[in-house]
């Protein structure tokens, strides 16, 4: 089982639609949790992260973290075309400063 | 200025011949790493340094090896380099916990061996 899984894609949603994606983990001891977007050939750029149980929201951005579950997503309203990109979750275990991500999910906002 | 730099942004080598990573950060951080992104997009980590010490090895061949001459710098360098190796090398920092910090990706470096 990998430590982070995210389903690889692609997402397809129309133009302002709400884009969701999802992640879970299988360490309990797992912290912190964090999104990344990645476009094609750039590096990855932090879009938020999360450590509470419970919604987090920024801009257009929200992100939904249950521990008892093991689950954390991102939803993405007003999807934009320029949203598109692949998306990565990660995890920081408790006592750890590396992060360990999930493959990606790719999404793909069409006019 | 660019926070995290890493050169070559691109190499291509022949198997069997030794090559270097530079990278360097600007941002004050204590911590650097090293991440690799295959073919499939997977992002692993390879090493981290906490102020020049080395904290986290992972299960990397041991023709990888890391160099920290300072907190603000972090060199790769390969021996003997293999088809495997080809793969997307980024460079990172952050603060000593990345609790709710970023980790600062550098460009990354595309490395193609032949």
């Amino acid at each position: 089982q990998k430590e982070v899984e995210q389903n690889s894609g692609p997402l397809s949603v129309p133009e302002g639609a709400i884009a969701s994606l999802n992640c879970t983990y299988s360490d309990r001891g797992s912290q912190s949790f964090f999104w990344y977007r990645q476009y094609s050939g750039k590096s990855p750029e932090l879009i938020m992260f999360i450590y509470s149980n419970g919604d987090k929201e920024d801009g257009r951005f929200t992100a939904q973290l249950n521990k008892a579950s093991q689950y954390v997503s991102l939803l993405i309203r007003d999807s934009q075309p320029s949203d598109s990109a692949t998306y990565l979750c990660a995890v920081i275990r408790d006592g750890y400063n590396k992060l360990i991500f999930g493959a990606g999910t790719r999404l793909a906002v069409h006019p | 200025d660019t926070a995290v730099s890493q050169t070559p942004k691109y190499l291509v080598t022949q198997m069997g011949n030794d090559k270097s990573i530079k990278c360097e950060q600007n941002l004050g951080h204590d911590t650097m790493y090293w991440y690799k992104q295959d073919s499939k997009k997977f992002l692993k980590i390879m090493f981290s340094y906490n102020n020049k010490e080395l904290i986290i090895n992972e299960t990397v061949p041991n023709r990888f090896s890391p160099k920290s001459p300072d907190k603000a710098h972090l060199n790769l360098h390969i021996n003997s380099l293999e088809l495997g190796d080809s793969a997307v090398y980024f460079c990172a920092s952050s603060q000593v916990r990345v609790w709710g910090n970023t980790i600062y990706f550098g460009e990354g470096s595309w490395l193609t061996v032949v």
